[in-house]
């Protein structure tokens, strides 16, 4: 079965800081891993989307890795910034005809001016 | 562009009320479905949609009916809501179920007193 975890729970940075969230699953036969944000009271918003054949993505401050074979993945933010204060949940899409996603329970990020 | 939109934000239910939650969204996606998050369980999910009258069950799926008449719209019902599903609601869409990145809604906070 399918696991995703996420390391650390919670997370406090002072601003400017460099910092890398964490994503590990259980069954390297994934489609691909989403990373996405969540703010407090809000939906959610898909930040990067690695396919299970790339190495990693790079939006604006964000680079986002994958390590299919050791089941791991990690979101580098650049030069954090207190509007990065968010939930970070990644997600992982099962390979075969079974696309369902599934979860992390995310990486809460303080990031204080 | 409005994505995905979910109504209502916030209800209050009395037990054994039956209710609908609306989802609609304007990308024209194929996949469509239904989580709820709540505090310590991540996000689960309860049932989706591969395409205009095709739906299936997800982990969760007991207490809950969809149906999908057309391309645009997902609602779910609560047929006879319990003070268990109280909890935060999303509905996301995606092209390709787990292939591309998923559009979420914004939420509808549930409360079953």
């Amino acid at each position: 079965k399918q696991e995703v975890t996420q390391i650390p729970a919670a997370l406090s940075v002072p601003e400017g800081e460099n910092l890398v969230l964490n994503c590990s699953f259980t069954d390297s036969a994934i489609y691909n891993l989403q990373w996405f944000r969540q703010d407090p009271g809000k939906g959610l918003t898909s930040l990067l989307l690695i396919q299970s054949s790339q190495r990693e993505q790079t939006s604006g401050r964000l680079n986002a890795s994958l390590d299919k074979s050791s089941g791991r993945s990690t979101l580098y933010i650049a030069a954090s910034q207190p509007g990065d204060s968010a939930t970070y949940l990644c997600a992982v899409t099962r390979g075969g005809n079974n696309r369902k996603l599934i979860w992390g329970l995310g990486t809460s990020l303080a990031v204080n001016p | 562009n409005a994505g995905v939109t979910q109504t209502p934000k916030f209800q209050v239910l009395k037990t054994g009320q039956s209710m609908t939650l609306q989802c609609a969204q304007d990308m024209n996606h194929e996949y469509m479905s239904w989580y709820r998050q709540d505090p310590g369980m991540g996000l689960r999910l309860i049932h989706y949609s591969v395409g205009a009258g095709i739906t299936d069950q997800g982990e969760v799926p007991n207490g809950y009916n969809v149906s999908r008449s057309t391309t645009e719209d997902f609602p779910l019902r609560l047929l006879s809501a319990a003070p268990s599903q109280t909890s935060v609601y999303f509905c996301a869409s995606n092209y390709r179920g787990g292939g591309t990145e998923a559009f979420f809604g914004q939420g509808t906070r549930l409360t079953v007193v």
